[in-house]
């Protein structure tokens, strides 16, 4: 079975500050990883996945993450964040060998202070 | 460029009530979802599809049934409403399987009393 633990749940930061949102998954089995977006009253939105390859992902507004299979991690990041990236954020695991089903974390919330 | 659509975006049950969301693809996805969010959590998985005629439960299919006669459409039925049930739901579709980006609609929400 897979899980996936993301350690806050409300992360405040100030604009144009740099921000780091942690993940953490549980599996047996190699799996692909995910962050999605959710600004207010949306559905959700890929930010960046991970499936293979360079361990480093860069993903649409600035935002970038990191899959360490030692640590289980894929914390996402950014050097620089706006007002506008001010929305929850989902990091989410799938198996590889199977029907692209996500396993979501609880979310965290960003909240960009002017 | 419409994406994926649901409808209705906001209703209210009465308990024991039935009612089916409606969603619906014109991206030609193979692959379509459901998915509940309830309040501080993330989303679990209903149901899916993997295509026209084939459909399989997810991690919390109870009290839920679904359908897949056509490619772009994949309504969610809601038998015998409960408060349990009250949540945001949410479809999606992908083009193929395992890896493939998920496309969500913008939810439907919602609420039994």
């Amino acid at each position: 079975a897979q899980s996936v633990t993301q350690l806050d749940s409300q992360v405040p930061v100030f604009e144009e500050a740099p921000v780091e949102l942690r993940c953490n998954y549980s599996s047996s089995v190699s799996v692909y990883l995910f962050w999605y977006v959710q600004y207010p009253n949306q559905g959700l939105q890929l930010l960046l996945k991970y499936l293979s390859g360079s361990t480093l992902v860069k993903g649409i507004n600035g935002f970038e993450a990191e899959f360490n299979k030692s640590q289980t991690s894929f914390h996402l990041r950014n050097p620089s964040v706006h007002i506008s990236d001010t929305a929850e954020y989902f990091c989410a695991v799938s198996d590889p060998s199977g029907a692209n089903n996500l396993f979501f974390g609880t979310g965290t919330r960003l909240t960009v202070i002017p | 460029n419409a994406g994926v659509t649901q409808t209705p975006k906001f209703r209210i049950l009465k308990i024991g009530q039935s009612m089916t969301l409606q969603c619906t693809q014109d991206m030609n996805h193979n692959y379509m979802y459901w998915y509940r969010q309830d309040p501080g959590m993330g989303l679990k998985l209903i149901y899916y599809s993997v295509g026209a005629g084939i459909t399989d439960k997810g991690e919390v299919p109870n009290g839920y049934n679904v359908s897949r006669s056509t490619t772009e459409d994949f309504p969610l039925r809601l038998e015998l409403a409960a408060p349990s049930q009250t949540s945001v739901y949410f479809c999606a579709s992908s083009s193929s399987g395992s890896g493939n980006t998920i496309y969500f609609g913008e939810g439907s929400w919602l609420t039994v009393v």
